[in-house]
This record gives structure tokens, C-alpha cells and sequence, in this order.
């Protein structure tokens, strides 16, 4: 069966301070992954998504990066994060082709002071 | 951007009552899907609807799509507190069918 595992479930970074949240599949090939922010109360936007490897595309022009280094591994990156960097962030991945129920990962709450 | 926009923002209901969330959208779409997020969690796939269906049902859940309309609801039958989370709808947007986009969500709360 199919597992996303997402990484850490929480994390406390100073102002400035680079960030990488790691999230890998298990289970299946070539997935499509996808990075959500979610602010508190406030519902989900969409980051980042990719459909193959090193195929990155970006939603919202912002301080976040992504990476696709493997098949099944997608990294949120940022080199100095900003206090309104701060939320909750979900990986994703969906079947390829037109699969169309996605599957989250359990989410890491990012807390910038 | 948003492509479903749910409403209420915020329901509260008794354990045993029906629970109704609307959910519209703005492009064409091929399904809509409806997730469940318990509090500081990732979501949960409820159900999908295709672009050709009117009405599905799963166990307590009842979706129907109006695709004239660009709308659609859940319905969650007798409710119990353990229903209480917030209830996203989801659509492909852009003309994409890779990317997924939310709603803003609705937080129901079910009292005991």
C-alpha cells in the first residue's frame, strides 16, 4: 500500500533561517506531489506541484523553493524565511494521470519568531 | 487563487442532526472532491463526484453536483461528535488536471 511520510511535525526557526521540509512516498512510481500552505482557520494554497522529477511548477511567486531530486521525494525550501513564512504545510501526491484523489501527509506546523 | 468556495464559513449542529456544506466553483471541472481535516491534521478523501453525475452516496455522506450551477453540497446524515472537522471541497482548475485546488473550508462542529 501507499504511504506519504512528511517531515518534522513541527519546527520552531529564527527570522532569517534557511528551512527544509522533506516528504517522500512509498508505494507507488511517478507520482504527482504537491506542497499546500495552510494559514490558521484559513484554507489551503496551493505552493508548488510537480508531475516528474526536477519538473517544478510554482503557484505563488514567493520566499519558498522546491525540489524533486527523486521520483518520490519532494523538498520546501527557503533560503532565509520571513515571519509570514509561518503556517502549516501539507505534501500531497496523487496518482499521474488525471488520478484524482489526493493523499496528505500529516503536515509540519512551521512557527517563524 | 480559489477555485471552490464553501459556505457556511462555520456550522454548528446537535449529535444526530444533519449537517449541509455548499461548495462553488468557477471553471469546468471533470470531479469535485470533498476532504475532511480533523484539527491540525492532513486531509481525508470523503468522496468524488464526476462532471457527468447529479448525486452520490457513501455510508452517512450524500454529494450532489449541479455543474449548470457550478455547485455542489455535502450532506453528512446523523451526525455524531466525531464529525467534527473542517470539510474542503476540491476541483482541477486552470484547465489543469494536475493541479488540485481547495476551498476555504468549513469548520463544522457537532455538540454532543
Amino acid at each position: 500500500s501507499q504511504t506519504i511520510h512528511q517531515w518534522p511535525a513541527t519546527l520552531v526557526q529564527p527570522v532569517g533561517s534557511p528551512l527544509s521540509l522533506e516528504c517522500t512516498v512509498e508505494g507507488t512510481s511517478n507520482p504527482n506531489l504537491y506542497w499546500y500552505r495552510q494559514a490558521a482557520g484559513r484554507g489551503l494554497q496551493l505552493l508548488f506541484y510537480s508531475v516528474g522529477i526536477g519538473q517544478i511548477s510554482s503557484e505563488v511567486p514567493q520566499n519558498l523553493s522546491a525540489s524533486r531530486p527523486q521520483d518520490r521525494q519532494f523538498i520546501l525550501s527557503s533560503k532565509k524565511l520571513l515571519l509570514s513564512d509561518s503556517g502549516f504545510y501539507l505534501c500531497a501526491w496523487r496518482a499521474t494521470v488525471e488520478g484524482p484523489e489526493a493523499f496528505f501527509g500529516q503536515g509540519t506546523r512551521l512557527t517563524v519568531v | 487563487s480559489q477555485q471552490g468556495e464553501e459556505d457556511p464559513q462555520a456550522l454548528s449542529i446537535q449529535e444526530g442532526e444533519n449537517a449541509t456544506m455548499n461548495c462553488s466553483y468557477k471553471t469546468s471541472i471533470n470531479n469535485l472532491q470533498w476532504y475532511r481535516q480533523n484539527s491540525g491534521r492532513g486531509l481525508v478523501h470523503l468522496i468524488l463526484i464526476r462532471s457527468n453525475e447529479r448525486e452520490k452516496h457513501s455510508g452517512r455522506l450524500r454529494v450532489t453536483l449541479d455543474t449548470s450551477k457550478k455547485s455542489s453540497s455535502l450532506l453528512i446524515t446523523a451526525s455524531r461528535a466525531a464529525d467534527t472537522a473542517s470539510y474542503f471541497c476540491a476541483t482541477n482548475s486552470g484547465g489543469s488536471n494536475y493541479k488540485l485546488t481547495f476551498g476555504k473550508g468549513t469548520l463544522l462542529t457537532v455538540n454532543p
